[in-house]
């Protein structure tokens, strides 16, 4: 399997524009977890969906953000309107089995002017 | 949730033995321990996990007290490829889910 896979890799966007982050998990695998990291504020779980469904979004900062999970293969975080605040590394992990080991994306840096 | 407290950062030399420890005073019943490992600009990477006693597997060791109050990752004989930050976390198998990454040990390993 080629793993979590994330794109795009790195994304540089002007404020008030839309960002979307698009997330392929490990086929198989029932929860799909969106984490933010920053120096400021380290790792921080945004959102999970166990088997498409969200789970619990209360690390989504605001209503700007936005997740989604049409199938057990693709996911996406939105971002709209995009603030210099958001400017981060966006992770995307999934893991087969609740509390089991969660394998990562490599990730996707954003940076927002 | 249980709360983890880690040291901020460690250093060690290349060959020796680095233990770090971690605190969880309000680990519950059904909560697991489980140490990410995370290099720059890459996600976290599993390491190891356990719920008590020790555990052991090709990268590392945890060794967990009888009270479960904390535990200790114990990476024998560092090399410079083990610079890292290494996160501890509790979380549960069952009931609600959440990970919460504390701020990590960043760990240098110097030749």
């Amino acid at each position: 399997d080629a793993g979590v896979i994330q794109s795009p890799r790195h994304e540089v966007t002007e404020m008030g524009q839309e960002v979307t982050l698009r997330c392929k998990p490990i086929s198989g695998h029932d929860y799909l977890f969106w984490y933010r990291q920053t120096m400021m504020r380290g790792l921080e779980l945004l959102i999970y969906f166990n088997n498409n469904v969200p789970i619990d979004d209360s690390g989504m900062p605001e209503d700007r953000f936005s997740a989604k999970m049409p199938n057990a293969s693709f996911s996406t975080l939105k971002i709209q309107p995009s603030e210099p605040r958001d400017s981060a590394v966006y992770f995307c992990a999934s893991s087969l089995i609740k509390g089991e080991t969660q394998y990562f994306g490599p990730g996707t840096r954003l940076l927002v002017l | 949730l249980a709360k983890t407290t880690q040291p901020i950062s460690m250093d060690s030399y290349e060959g020796q033995e680095v233990n770090i420890t971690c605190s969880h005073n309000n680990i519950a019943t059904n909560d697991y321990i489980t140490w990410y490992q995370q290099f720059p600009s890459q996600g976290p990477r599993f390491i190891i996990q356990g719920y008590k006693t020790k555990v052991t597997n090709e990268v590392a060791s945890l060794f967990i007290p009888a009270d479960r109050k904390s535990s200790t990752l114990s990476l024998p004989r560092v090399s410079l490829s083990d610079t890292a930050v290494y996160y501890c976390l509790v979380g549960g198998h069952t009931g609600g889910f959440k990970t919460i990454f504390g701020a990590g040990t960043r760990l240098f390993v110097k030749a």
